[in-house]
Order: C-alpha cells, then structure tokens, then sequence
C-alpha cells in the first residue's frame, strides 16, 4: 500500500460538534482527495488539493472545508456534524493529478455522527 | 456532471468462470478510466485502468475494454478464484474530476 494514513480509523461523535478528520502521505505527491462512500454511491468526491494551501471544491462539498498547510498533511473538517455525514471516509493520493490521475487510497475513517 | 452507471449490482459465477461487468459514462471529456477492487472493511485497491486512447488492456487475469464511441467500458475477469469475491468500482475522470459507479458485488462460489 502507498504510505498513506489516516486519523482517528474510527470516530462517534454528536450532531452539531466540530470534527477534523486527518490524512498523512509519505509519498511527497502533489495531489491529495477526500471522498466519502455511502451504500450505493460508489465513492464522491468531496474535496482535492493539488498543492500547498491550494484547494478546490468536489462533488459533494456542502459542510465541509479543507486545509492544507504542508505537502504530507490534507485536513478535512466538518464544522457542525450533522446525521447526514455519517460514512467512510478516504483519503488518496496521486503522483500525477491532472491527467490520468492514478489514485491510491489511505485505509479509510469510519464516522457516526449521532 | 459527470455520470457514470455499473452493471450489474451484484454478480454470483463459479469458481474457473468468467466474469464480465460493465460501466458506461456520459461526459466526452473524461479520458481516464480505473478500476478498484474493494474487499470488507478494506480501501479500493487499483487492479487495473485504461486511458482514452487505448481500446484494451490486459494484466494476466483481468482485461478492460474501452469503447469511446459508445461511451461504455468493461472489465473482464477470466478463470475466477475464490479470492476475487469483492466489490469492484469502475470510475471515469477527467483532471480532478473521478466519478464513480455504484459497485458490484462479485462472489465467486468454490
């Protein structure tokens, strides 16, 4: 597997609280991807960096932000958790990002928002 | 954007058959297309892709056809092992665009 992980693997919290859910790369790749997978989505993509502190908007973006302060660490943030956001999250990686952009995944973050 | 259908939903072969799934997509400007194998509780894993201007590709067991014209792909396992009971995902892309399709669940039966 690409060195890729993530932090908490698993995480309960409550409707209306803050959550920053956190991807490492030891990869040194450019571009970075969050998704969430829910049953029968597939995965969507919420938001993608494809440089230090240069961010844009996915797919399914609504509730949450970004940050990137350095090349191995991408943040995603939910700033009031709703039930809504309650599913797997991935992260991934890709040494190429504009074209063919292969991606490798991180293990995923299990999220119940109760 | 972007929308991409898988077929089918689930799939049950026997062990040493062939299995076939198929995707279409709907945006011309994807020029990308993966696909994942997804076991239990696991991350996707790349098993195999195909680019724009390529029609197929093959590595050992497992081939991917891409018709442009028609805006669909496939992905074709041969001699099926157990091991290869999975959920596997296909995905269009364009630069910082990949959508994917919803799964199928494949079982192999020994």
């Amino acid at each position: 597997d690409a060195g890729i992980t993530q932090s908490p693997r698993h995480k309960v919290t409550e409707t209306g609280t803050p959550v920053t859910l956190r991807c490492h790369q030891t990869e040194n790749h450019r571009y970075m991807y969050w998704y969430r997978q829910d049953p029968g989505h597939g995965l969507r993509l919420i938001h993608y960096s494809y440089g230090v502190k240069d961010t844009d908007k996915g797919e399914v973006s609504d509730g949450y932000s970004v940050s990137r302060s350095k090349t191995e660490d991408f943040l995603l943030t939910l700033e009031s958790a709703t039930s809504s956001q309650t599913s797997v999250y991935f992260c991934a990686i890709s040494p190429s990002g504009g074209s063919y952009n292969e991606q490798f995944f991180g293990p995923g973050t299990r999220l119940t928002v109760l | 954007g972007e929308n991409v259908e898988q077929h089918p939903s689930t799939l049950s072969v026997q062990e040493g058959d062939s299995a076939v799934i198929k995707c279409t997509y709907s945006d011309s400007a994807s020029n990308y297309f993966p696909w994942y194998k997804q076991e239990l509780g696991k991350r996707p894993q790349l098993i195999i892709d195909i680019r724009s201007n390529v029609g197929e590709k093959k590595d050992q067991r497992i081939a991917v056809t891409l018709n442009k014209t028609a805006k669909h792909f496939s992905l074709h396992i041969t001699e099926t092992q157990p091991e290869d009971s999975a959920v596997y995902f296909c995905a269009a892309s364009k630069p910082h665009d990949m959508r994917f399709g919803a799964g199928t669940r494949l079982t192999v039966k020994p």
